[in-house]
């Protein structure tokens, strides 16, 4: 199994640009999720998805877009891009939506806006 | 909403002696707590979960995490640290009432020196 994958590792946008970060996971897992991490604030979830076809917003999630149309991919996408959303993002997944499960992470894009 | 605070930006150890790496949380019921770590360029790794039961639970790599719910507390420990275990870690906590939303600190730089 490959686990999570995401493409691209590294991107810059210029401000007003979008586009689209990509996971997929191979384990057939129910719950996926992405996060963005900054320095000295840990992991923020952005949004998160516990099958096909349902997503829901997280912590912090103005200025980006998800859609779930397959149990494998869960892509993020940036509408318009801006200099606050320079960070690392991460996608994750576990099996299924309870508590119990912990997650599998992916190895993250580092993403940054001029 | 649940919380998690992990009070100690930088950790440095000698290479043989023990380490802890604390965290402490705030849940509105039953709280689920996970201990992750990160290494440079890396998503991050399950080490170890409390659900229920024992309130020592053991994990990846010979750490293991001590549940306290008098102190609302999880910290990680490990008898016997290595250079290798230098890295980031990170204290998650989901809640039985907001199970969608897993909430991690800000993160505990560990440095273990030879």
């Amino acid at each position: 199994n490959a686990g999570v994958t995401q493409t691209p590792k590294f991107q810059v946008l210029k401000t007003g640009q979008s586009m689209t970060l990509q996971c997929a996971q191979d384990m057939n897992h129910e719950y996926m999720s992405w996060y963005r991490q900054d320095p000295g604030m840990g992991l923020r979830l952005i949004h998160y998805s516990v099958g096909a076809g349902i997503t829901d917003q997280g912590e912090v999630p103005n200025g980006y877009n998800v859609s779930r149309s397959t149990t494998e991919d869960f892509p993020l996408r940036l509408l318009s891009a801006a200099p606050s959303q320079t960070s690392v993002y991460f996608c994750a997944s576990s099996p299924d939506r309870g508590p119990s499960y912990e997650q599998y992470f992916g190895p993250g894009t580092r993403l940054t806006v001029t | 909403a649940q919380s998690v605070a992990q009070p100690e930006d930088q950790v440095n150890v000698a290479e043989g002696n023990p380490l802890t790496v604390k965290c402490t949380y705030s849940v509105s019921g039953n709280p689920y707590l996970f201990w992750y770590v990160q290494y440079p360029n890396r998503g991050l790794q399950f080490l170890l979960k409390y659900i229920t039961g024992d309130n020592l639970v053991k994990g990846s790599y010979g750490f293991e995490a001590e549940f306290n719910k008098s102190q609302t507390s999880f910290h990680l420990k490990k008898p016997s640290a290595l250079v290798s275990d230098s890295a980031l870690y990170f204290c998650a906590v989901r809640d039985m009432y907001n199970n969608n939303d897993m909430r991690f600190g800000a993160g505990t730089r560990l440095t273990v020196k030879p």
